[in-house]
């Protein structure tokens, strides 16, 4: 069965300070892979995603990137972190045509002070 | 430009009462997907509806999508207190152009079971 890890849960990172976080996948290949912030009061909004190796879309501009080295691994990064970066990031993966959507990791929560 | 609109976005209910949320969408789709996400945790997948007129049901939850009317609905029967979350709605637009395959999310409804 597939499984997404994301990780590290929580970080507290402070203003300046670089930023990386990772996600994998684990039980397909190819997968589409998507990174979504979420601020404080609910909304989702999708940052990057991702077709294949070293294929990167942004949907919104700011300091953070994204990087995919590999098949089922995406990694978020940032040179120096901003207070507005400051959220909750979810990775999800999707194989597009089985209608499956998105399955989401576990999150993680940053707090940039 | 693909707008998903939920309402309503806060709702306060009664155990045991029935209530109903709604979502919309702006452009062509087929996929409609919602998920539930509880305080601190990530989010839940609930129900994938892929074709006009599709109806899925779990439990006291039961989500149905109209394409024509681009208008899907998650309806709450005998709400109890572990139904109290954020429920989220998202869209794919219909295959094809640059969009394909990103989801747009609604707003979500904070959903409050009360005792």
């Amino acid at each position: 069965s597939q499984t997404i890890h994301q990780w590290p849960a929580t970080l507290v990172q402070p203003v300046g300070s670089p930023l990386s976080l990772e996600c994998t996948v684990e039980g397909t290949s190819n997968p589409n892979l998507y990174w979504y912030r979420q601020a404080a009061g609910r909304g989702l909004q999708l940052l990057f995603y991702s077709v294949g190796i070293g294929q990167i879309s942004s949907e919104v501009p700011q300091n953070l990137s994204a990087s995919r080295p590999q098949d089922r691994q995406f990694i978020l990064s940032s040179k120096k972190l901003l207070l507005s970066d400051s959220g909750f990031y979810l990775c999800a993966w999707s194989v597009w045509g089985r209608g499956y959507g998105y399955t989401f990791g576990s999150g993680t929560r940053l707090t940039v002070v | 430009e693909l707008k998903v609109e939920q309402n309503p976005l806060f709702l306060s209910m009664q155990e045991g009462k029935n209530y109903t949320i709604y979502c919309n969408y702006s452009t062509t789709s087929d996929r409609l997907y919602w998920y539930r996400q509880d305080p601190g945790k990530s989010l839940e997948s609930l129900f994938v509806l892929l074709s006009n007129g599709a109806v899925k049901q779990e439990g006291r939850l039961m989500a149905s999508l109209d394409t024509k009317a681009r208008l899907s609905t998650l309806h709450i029967t005998a709400a109890v207190h572990d139904l109290s979350a954020t429920y989220f709605c998202a869209v794919a637009p219909s295959a094809g152009g640059t969009s394909y395959g990103k989801l747009t999310f609604g707003q979500g409804t904070i959903l409050t079971v009360h005792p």
